[in-house]
């Protein structure tokens, strides 16, 4: 089953204290991207990656880093968490080829709260 | 850069009367056009999505959605409306096909009523 999955589902830090929310996915996709969504602003991209050690600035990269070292995984590190940052975010992937290609893929979502 | 604009915040229709959700995007180049939907508690889903060809585009869930290059739109339609399609929806246009950079709207809520 094509799957892409984000841990934790919901985590609750502190202001400062590093975390990382993994995304991984099985279907071999060559692009991922992490968004945040918030409320009446609808999903604003982070960072994007088109391959593996090929990652690049979405529209709201400040704050935040990505690493591409398998083509599978994408985890998105947030070194030193701000209340601002308080927000769900989600992964997805997509590939340039076959009939879904540019459909992008989302994972079910990381509630993140940061106080 | 690119943009994309959902006028509506929210939109109230009944049961069974037909829909249409307006979105309005900017963007230099061929647009790669995208509806997605977003149930409650979940993730997002494609309806459909516009990339070249016949500018009306048929999705899943009997939606559609009319290219309109003339008026930079990309309005979503469905005939006839059920409970079910309560959600919220959003446009999205994309530079390189989408696979890369994706701006979306700010969403549309649709609520349907009895």
């Amino acid at each position: 089953e094509a799957q892409v999955t984000q841990n934790p589902r919901y985590l609750i830090t502190v202001t400062g204290k590093k975390l990382t929310v993994t995304c991984s996915q099985n279907m071999n996709h060559e692009y991922m991207s992490w968004y945040r969504q918030d409320p009446g602003l609808g999903l604003r991209q982070i960072y994007y990656s088109m391959n593996v050690e090929v990652t690049d600035k979405g529209d709201v990269p400040e704050g935040y880093k990505v690493s591409r070292k398998e083509k599978r995984n994408f985890p998105l590190i947030l070194e030193s968490p701000s209340p601002n940052q308080t927000s769900l975010y989600f992964c997805a992937t997509t590939s340039s080829r076959g009939m879904s290609h540019g459909e992008q893929y989302f994972g079910p979502g990381t509630r993140l709260t940061v106080t | 850069a690119q943009s994309v604009t959902q006028p509506d915040i929210h939109i109230t229709v009944s049961e069974g009367a037909s829909l249409e959700l307006r979105c309005n995007y900017s963007y230099g180049a061929t647009p790669y056009l995208f509806w997605y939907v977003q149930s409650p508690g979940q993730g997002l889903q494609l309806l459909l999505k516009y990339f070249s060809g016949d500018t009306l585009v048929q999705g899943i869930k009997g939606f559609e959605a009319e290219f309109k290059r003339s008026q930079s739109s990309f309005n979503l339609r469905k005939p006839s409306v059920h409970w079910s399609d309560a959600a919220e929806y959003f446009c999205a246009v994309g530079a390189n096909a989408g696979y890369s950079t994706l701006t979306f709207g700010k969403g549309t809520m649709l609520l349907v009523s009895p």
